[in-house]
């Protein structure tokens, strides 16, 4: 059975520096997709960024980068240049690729991140 | 963002009574699925569809069952609510997912009291 560990429960940082979340997985598939959901106050799950672990090169979206180690089964997500509109709950999540994959997707507990001013 | 309703927003019930939580979708997206979230659990999936009438359960999927007659509809029943499922409700849904990614519903904060 596959798993995701989030390290971290809360984490912090100024605006406009950079941070990085967690996440670890464990998993015997060779395909798989890796994703960070954000989660703001107002509860409203947001795709922030995707990794197809077939891809060795690291995936980015304007200040959100990753870190993918797939040897390692490491997937950490950096934010550059903070903003307070960052502040929400960080989910790292996987899910397996084709082969019959139904889309299920396993997450980690979080990380509650506060953007402070 | 997604076409995804879930309804109700917020819901007071009973123990011993059923409730039903609907997922309604303007993507027609052929998967959807029912994730609850408590703390320090993240999300968990309930139950999932990969199209109509074509439903297979999940993680923690005791207590609940699920419907889809259309496509742009999945209902998710608690047959007699207990307090331990107090829990946020999450509809996901899906286009393709042996490329991953779903996309979330607003989602529904149930309490069971």
């Amino acid at each position: 059975a596959q798993t995701v560990t989030q390290s971290q429960p809360e984490m912090s940082v100024q605006e406009a520096e950079t941070v990085t979340l967690s996440c670890t997985y464990d998993t015997s598939e060779s395909n798989y997709y890796l994703f960070w959901y954000k989660q703001p106050p107002s509860r409203q799950m947001i795709l922030v960024i995707r990794q197809e672990a077939y891809k060795q090169q690291n995936a980015t979206e304007n200040r959100f980068s990753v870190n993918f180690q797939k040897a390692a089964k490491s997937f950490s997500l950096k934010i550059s240049d903070s903003q307070l509109g960052d502040t929400a709950m960080y989910f790292c999540a996987f899910t397996k690729a084709l082969g019959g994959s139904q889309g299920n997707l396993i997450f980690g507990k979080g990380t509650k991140l506060s953007v402070k001013p | 963002d997604a076409g995804i309703t879930q309804s109700p927003r917020h819901k007071v019930t009973e123990t011993g009574t059923p409730v039903t939580l609907r997922c309604h979708q303007t993507e027609n997206h052929r998967y959807m699925y029912w994730y609850r979230q408590d703390p320090g659990h993240g999300l968990r999936l309930i139950h999932y569809s990969y199209g109509v009438k074509d439903t297979d359960k999940g993680e923690v999927s005791d207590g609940y069952s699920v419907s889809r007659s259309k496509t742009e509809d999945f209902l998710l029943t608690l047959e007699s609510a207990t307090s331990s499922q107090t829990s946020v409700y999450f509809c996901a849904i899906s286009e393709r997912p042996d490329r991953g990614a779903a996309f979330f519903g607003q989602g529904t904060r149930l309490t069971v009291v």
